[in-house]
């Protein structure tokens, strides 16, 4: 199976909160990520979590890990359009590389 | 800094044909990425470079591939000869030294094959 799975799709209605999950296969992942792409654009990071941390704030954005079940999510508050995209979630286990390894991303639809 | 730059954005060939797909990384980072993103398989990482040096090329699909790093400001990806197959977008990336998880991407070049 797949190190990083995603579910491929979610859809909220506008203003609601969005939780995209992701589970992930190494239990010595040292950092993980959350990548976000735009229509016709490459990945940009969004935030991204310590294996030693288990809550990451940052504005509407909300990380939280849970590393007994391999559990990383992403909510983001007061969902807008703007938002509208494909969100990855990457981990890199460290040990000198810390190459990211990526899920297949999970589409969000956001409607009014 | 414009950030990791691709050319082109959009190219299209005949099968057979060779192409080069080209990537300016941002200045200072130690690392280049060459990924490619399909429908079917999702994000798959190529090959990537360390200070100019192929570290690991073990997901280039096959020999038609080949890529190339001359320098700290240039790498070019080629397929040669290229088939229907290899249609997709392909993303350079590059990051700061050590920490490869924060990759910066460029816009990608989106490759079609007919």
């Amino acid at each position: 199976g797949e190190d990083v799975e995603q579910s491929l799709f979610l859809s909220v209605r506008e203003g609601d909160s969005s939780v995209i999950n992701c589970t992930y296969t190494d239990s010595s992942s040292t950092y993980l990520y959350w990548y976000k792409q735009e229509p016709g654009a490459g990945l940009q990071l969004l935030t991204y979590i310590f294996s030693n941390m288990d809550m990451k704030q940052d504005q509407r954005l909300t990380v939280l890990l849970n590393k007994k079940d391999k559990h990383l999510s992403l909510r983001i508050a007061d969902t807008q359009t703007g938002d509208s995209a494909i969100y990855f979630c990457a981990e890199s286990i460290g040990g000198g590389s810390y190459i990211p390894t990526f899920g297949r991303g999970t589409s969000l639809i956001v409607h009014p | 800094d414009a950030g990791v730059i691709q050319s082109p954005r959009h190219e299209v060939t005949e099968m057979g044909q060779e192409v080069t797909l080209r990537c300016k990384p941002i200045s200072g980072h130690d690392y280049l990425f060459w990924y490619r993103q399909t429908m079917m398989r999702g994000l798959e990482l190529l090959i990537y470079f360390n200070n100019n040096v192929p570290i690991d090329d073990s997901g280039m699909p096959e020999d038609r591939f080949s890529a190339k790093m001359p320098n700290a400001s240039f790498s070019t990806l080629k397929i040669q000869p290229s088939e229907p197959r290899d249609s997709a977008v392909y993303f350079c990336a590059s990051s700061p030294s050590r920490y490869q998880g924060f990759a910066f991407f460029g816009q990608g070049t989106r490759l079609t094959v007919v």
